[in-house]
Protein backbone atom coordinates (compact mmCIF):
# COMPACT_ATOMS: atom_id res chain seq x y z
CA UNK A 1 0.00 0.00 0.00
CA UNK A 2 1.14 3.58 -0.41
CA UNK A 3 2.42 5.74 2.01
CA UNK A 4 4.12 8.87 1.92
CA UNK A 5 6.10 10.76 4.93
CA UNK A 6 6.37 14.54 4.55
CA UNK A 7 9.72 16.55 5.79
CA UNK A 8 10.80 20.07 6.03
CA UNK A 9 11.00 22.61 7.81
CA UNK A 10 8.01 24.43 10.25
CA UNK A 11 9.49 28.17 9.90
CA UNK A 12 9.89 29.80 7.17
CA UNK A 13 10.57 34.00 7.22
CA UNK A 14 9.03 36.24 5.30
CA UNK A 15 10.01 36.61 1.56
CA UNK A 16 11.82 33.65 1.51
CA UNK A 17 11.14 30.03 0.28
CA UNK A 18 8.85 26.88 1.55
CA UNK A 19 10.49 23.93 0.78
CA UNK A 20 8.81 20.58 1.30
CA UNK A 21 9.37 17.26 0.74
CA UNK A 22 7.37 13.81 0.24
CA UNK A 23 9.18 10.34 -0.34
CA UNK A 24 6.95 7.77 -1.31
CA UNK A 25 7.16 3.89 -0.76
CA UNK A 26 4.61 1.22 -2.44
CA UNK A 27 4.79 2.78 -5.91
CA UNK A 28 6.57 5.46 -8.06
CA UNK A 29 6.77 8.25 -8.50
CA UNK A 30 7.31 7.67 -12.11
CA UNK A 31 4.19 5.35 -12.28
CA UNK A 32 2.26 5.98 -15.17
CA UNK A 33 -1.10 5.76 -13.54
CA UNK A 34 -0.29 8.01 -10.33
CA UNK A 35 -0.43 11.68 -9.69
CA UNK A 36 1.39 13.68 -6.84
CA UNK A 37 -0.63 16.40 -5.19
CA UNK A 38 0.52 19.45 -2.71
CA UNK A 39 -2.56 20.89 -0.82
CA UNK A 40 -2.67 22.96 2.16
CA UNK A 41 -4.87 23.73 4.95
CA UNK A 42 -5.40 26.90 7.02
CA UNK A 43 -8.27 28.03 9.22
CA UNK A 44 -9.08 31.15 7.21
CA UNK A 45 -9.08 29.33 3.57
CA UNK A 46 -9.91 25.74 4.57
CA UNK A 47 -8.17 23.44 2.05
CA UNK A 48 -6.89 24.03 -1.13
CA UNK A 49 -5.07 22.15 -3.59
CA UNK A 50 -1.74 24.00 -4.37
CA UNK A 51 -0.85 21.68 -7.43
CA UNK A 52 0.47 18.12 -8.91
CA UNK A 53 3.03 16.42 -10.92
CA UNK A 54 2.34 13.00 -12.75
CA UNK A 55 4.27 11.44 -15.63
CA UNK A 56 2.64 10.01 -18.54
CA UNK A 57 5.08 9.37 -21.42
CA UNK A 58 6.41 12.71 -20.27
CA UNK A 59 6.10 14.70 -17.43
CA UNK A 60 3.32 17.00 -16.27
CA UNK A 61 2.96 19.68 -13.73
CA UNK A 62 -0.15 21.83 -13.01
CA UNK A 63 -0.75 24.43 -10.72
CA UNK A 64 -3.76 26.26 -9.02
CA UNK A 65 -4.40 29.47 -11.08
CA UNK A 66 -4.21 31.75 -7.83
CA UNK A 67 -0.69 29.65 -7.15
CA UNK A 68 0.99 29.58 -10.61
CA UNK A 69 3.59 32.37 -10.47
CA UNK A 70 5.33 31.24 -7.12
CA UNK A 71 4.85 27.27 -7.20
CA UNK A 72 7.25 24.48 -8.51
CA UNK A 73 6.17 20.72 -7.54
CA UNK A 74 9.21 18.48 -8.69
CA UNK A 75 9.93 14.96 -8.98
CA UNK A 76 12.83 13.05 -7.95
CA UNK A 77 12.86 10.19 -9.32
CA UNK A 78 16.72 8.86 -7.79
CA UNK A 79 14.76 9.27 -4.42
CA UNK A 80 11.88 8.49 -5.29
CA UNK A 81 10.13 11.58 -3.99
CA UNK A 82 8.67 15.17 -4.78
CA UNK A 83 8.87 18.57 -3.87
CA UNK A 84 7.19 21.96 -3.30
CA UNK A 85 8.79 24.92 -4.04
CA UNK A 86 6.61 28.58 -2.76
CA UNK A 87 8.57 31.17 -3.47
CA UNK A 88 8.40 34.72 -1.54
CA UNK A 89 6.05 33.27 1.12
CA UNK A 90 4.30 35.70 3.18
CA UNK A 91 2.07 35.68 6.67
CA UNK A 92 -0.81 34.02 4.58
CA UNK A 93 0.45 31.21 3.43
CA UNK A 94 0.82 29.98 7.11
CA UNK A 95 -0.97 26.10 6.51
CA UNK A 96 -0.76 22.57 7.34
CA UNK A 97 1.06 21.48 4.02
CA UNK A 98 0.08 18.14 2.74
CA UNK A 99 1.33 15.77 -0.15
CA UNK A 100 -1.10 13.47 -1.16
CA UNK A 101 -1.65 10.63 -4.13
CA UNK A 102 -4.13 10.73 -6.76
CA UNK A 103 -5.42 11.97 -10.01
CA UNK A 104 -9.37 12.53 -9.33
CA UNK A 105 -9.30 11.90 -5.66
CA UNK A 106 -6.41 11.73 -2.68
CA UNK A 107 -5.76 8.96 -1.01
CA UNK A 108 -3.54 8.59 0.67
CA UNK A 109 -2.44 11.91 2.44
CA UNK A 110 0.86 12.55 4.37
CA UNK A 111 0.93 13.26 7.81
CA UNK A 112 0.38 17.06 7.32
CA UNK A 113 3.57 19.84 8.01
CA UNK A 114 2.46 22.96 9.74
CA UNK A 115 4.69 25.58 8.62
CA UNK A 116 4.84 29.34 10.00
CA UNK A 117 5.55 32.00 8.01
CA UNK A 118 6.96 35.03 10.41
CA UNK A 119 10.15 36.48 11.04
CA UNK B 1 -13.76 28.57 -10.50
CA UNK B 2 -16.66 26.14 -8.81
CA UNK B 3 -17.69 26.53 -5.67
CA UNK B 4 -19.08 24.00 -3.02
CA UNK B 5 -21.04 24.97 -0.23
CA UNK B 6 -21.99 22.41 2.68
CA UNK B 7 -24.74 22.35 4.84
CA UNK B 8 -24.99 22.57 7.95
CA UNK B 9 -21.81 24.23 9.08
CA UNK B 10 -22.42 21.73 12.30
CA UNK B 11 -24.90 18.59 13.19
CA UNK B 12 -25.09 17.74 16.56
CA UNK B 13 -26.65 14.02 16.92
CA UNK B 14 -26.24 11.01 19.25
CA UNK B 15 -25.06 7.89 18.33
CA UNK B 16 -27.12 5.39 16.70
CA UNK B 17 -28.44 8.45 15.04
CA UNK B 18 -28.65 8.91 10.96
CA UNK B 19 -26.58 11.70 9.94
CA UNK B 20 -27.49 13.56 6.35
CA UNK B 21 -25.04 16.13 5.14
CA UNK B 22 -25.26 18.07 2.31
CA UNK B 23 -23.16 19.82 -0.95
CA UNK B 24 -24.31 21.85 -3.13
CA UNK B 25 -22.01 23.18 -6.21
CA UNK B 26 -22.08 26.34 -7.96
CA UNK B 27 -22.38 24.59 -11.03
CA UNK B 28 -22.57 20.83 -13.03
CA UNK B 29 -19.70 18.48 -11.58
CA UNK B 30 -21.68 15.26 -13.03
CA UNK B 31 -20.41 12.43 -10.46
CA UNK B 32 -17.22 13.89 -10.10
CA UNK B 33 -17.76 14.50 -6.32
CA UNK B 34 -15.43 13.04 -3.33
CA UNK B 35 -16.02 12.73 0.79
CA UNK B 36 -13.74 13.27 3.46
CA UNK B 37 -13.69 12.22 6.74
CA UNK B 38 -10.98 14.73 9.41
CA UNK B 39 -10.05 13.81 12.82
CA UNK B 40 -8.30 16.56 15.08
CA UNK B 41 -4.83 16.48 14.42
CA UNK B 42 -5.09 13.80 11.00
CA UNK B 43 -5.34 14.22 7.49
CA UNK B 44 -8.20 13.59 5.85
CA UNK B 45 -9.27 10.23 4.78
CA UNK B 46 -11.14 9.34 1.54
CA UNK B 47 -14.53 7.88 2.08
CA UNK B 48 -16.28 8.16 -0.95
CA UNK B 49 -15.47 8.69 -4.76
CA UNK B 50 -17.08 9.14 -7.61
CA UNK B 51 -20.72 10.88 -5.74
CA UNK B 52 -21.10 6.73 -4.34
CA UNK B 53 -18.53 4.29 -4.38
CA UNK B 54 -17.13 3.93 -1.47
CA UNK B 55 -13.94 3.96 -0.91
CA UNK B 56 -11.49 0.71 0.26
CA UNK B 57 -12.21 -0.30 3.94
CA UNK B 58 -14.85 1.60 4.24
CA UNK B 59 -17.65 0.70 6.22
CA UNK B 60 -20.89 0.03 4.98
CA UNK B 61 -22.92 2.59 6.88
CA UNK B 62 -21.30 5.34 5.02
CA UNK B 63 -23.05 6.30 1.86
CA UNK B 64 -23.22 9.06 -0.97
CA UNK B 65 -25.53 9.96 -3.61
CA UNK B 66 -26.41 12.67 -5.58
CA UNK B 67 -25.07 14.22 -9.44
CA UNK B 68 -25.36 17.33 -11.25
CA UNK B 69 -25.23 19.78 -8.26
CA UNK B 70 -26.09 18.37 -5.18
CA UNK B 71 -25.11 15.47 -3.13
CA UNK B 72 -25.51 13.95 -0.07
CA UNK B 73 -23.46 11.96 2.45
CA UNK B 74 -25.35 9.85 5.07
CA UNK B 75 -24.24 8.17 7.63
CA UNK B 76 -26.28 5.21 9.43
CA UNK B 77 -26.59 4.41 12.98
CA UNK B 78 -23.41 6.70 14.11
CA UNK B 79 -20.13 5.21 15.89
CA UNK B 80 -18.53 7.58 18.40
CA UNK B 81 -15.73 7.54 15.97
CA UNK B 82 -17.80 8.65 13.46
CA UNK B 83 -17.82 12.27 15.13
CA UNK B 84 -14.94 14.61 12.99
CA UNK B 85 -15.56 16.96 10.19
CA UNK B 86 -16.61 15.78 6.94
CA UNK B 87 -15.53 17.67 3.51
CA UNK B 88 -16.70 17.44 -0.55
CA UNK B 89 -14.41 18.35 -2.90
CA UNK B 90 -15.24 18.19 -6.58
CA UNK B 91 -12.71 18.09 -9.89
CA UNK B 92 -12.42 20.20 -13.40
CA UNK B 93 -10.86 18.47 -16.03
CA UNK B 94 -10.20 21.92 -17.77
CA UNK B 95 -8.55 24.12 -16.85
CA UNK B 96 -7.03 21.30 -14.13
CA UNK B 97 -8.60 22.28 -10.87
CA UNK B 98 -9.52 20.68 -7.16
CA UNK B 99 -11.99 22.39 -4.60
CA UNK B 100 -13.08 21.43 -1.10
CA UNK B 101 -15.93 22.31 0.38
CA UNK B 102 -16.02 24.60 3.66
CA UNK B 103 -16.75 21.42 5.96
CA UNK B 104 -19.35 20.25 8.31
CA UNK B 105 -19.26 19.46 11.80
CA UNK B 106 -20.27 16.72 13.09
CA UNK B 107 -20.51 16.56 17.15
CA UNK B 108 -21.83 14.53 20.01
CA UNK B 109 -24.87 16.18 21.24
Amino acid sequence: QVQLQQSGPGLVTPSQTLSLTCAISGDSVSSDSAAWNWIRQSPSRGLEWLGRTYYRSRWYNEYAAFMKSRITINPDISKNQFSLQLDSVTPEDTAVYYCASGERTFDPWGQGTLVTVSS
Amino acid sequence: EIVLTQSPATLSLSPGERATLSCRASQSVSTYLAWYQQKPGQAPRLLIYDASTRATGIPARFSGSGSGTDFTLTITSLEPEDFAVYYCQQRSSWPPEYTFGQGTKLEIK
